[in-house]
């Protein structure tokens, strides 16, 4: 089955750049996604990146997709205090249905 | 437009009782995923449903049921309540099968 595998914690200190990784099994994936989920709300969609893609540029978000080693980034430039949150990598299921399989996320801590 | 609403957002039961989650697609959404979220499994697939049939279906007990009605509302069931379903249940809607999955808020469930 599915399975993708994020750090759990990354800390940065305010202006510097984050970049939060992720692996994952399902090479079929069409899409690759990054949620952000803050404290006491539901997941947002930052990005996404289609498979035949390396990279994916969207003002401070830079996503990076390694199809051979099935890696995925997310680099966020300028890192601000409202960046704090948990991060989640997501890819599509095997069953082709598009329901999206989570990884553990990662809790980013910006240090001011 | 609204987003996604879920109902209730909080909510306390006990051992074997039964809960009934409700969650209200965005209009013009006619795909309403669930998905629950916690701290030792991280977020996991419960079921989807679409135009009032339930189109897949995650590793959930039968405990677990939903249905959709015609005006895309979907509610959740939980029957027999466990400690373990203490959850936060996120309900995600979308237009059909491809696209962006917009998130409520989530119910945050907890079992004594």
């Amino acid at each position: 089955g599915e399975d993708v595998e994020q750090s759990l914690f990354l800390s940065v200190r305010e202006g510097d750049s984050s970049v939060i990784n992720c692996t994952y099994t399902d090479s079929s994936s069409t899409y690759l996604y990054w949620y952000k989920q803050e404290p006491g709300a539901g997941l947002q969609l930052l990005t996404y990146i289609f498979s035949n893609m390396d990279m994916k540029q969207d003002q401070r978000l830079t996503v990076l997709l390694n199809k051979k080693d099935k890696h995925l980034s997310l680099r966020i430039a300028d890192t601000q205090t409202g960046d704090s949150a948990i991060y989640f990598c997501a890819e599509t299921d095997q069953t082709g249905a598009n329901n999206l399989f989570f990884g553990t996320g990662t809790r980013l801590t910006v240090i001011p | 437009k609204a987003g996604v609403t879920q109902t209730p957002r909080y909510l306390i039961k006990t051992r074997g009782q039964q809960v009934t989650l409700s969650c209200s697609p965005i209009s013009g959404h006619r795909s309403v995923s669930w998905y629950q979220q916690t701290p030792g499994q991280g977020l996991q697939f419960l079921f989807e449903y679409f135009s009032e049939t339930q189109r897949n279906k995650g590793n959930f007990p039968g405990r677990f049921s939903g249905r959709q009605f015609s005006n895309s509302r979907s509610e959740m069931n939980v029957s027999t309540l466990e400690l373990g379903d203490s959850a936060l249940y996120l309900c995600a809607t979308r237009t059909a099968n491809t696209g962006e999955l917009f998130f409520g808020e989530g119910s945050r469930l907890t079992v004594l």
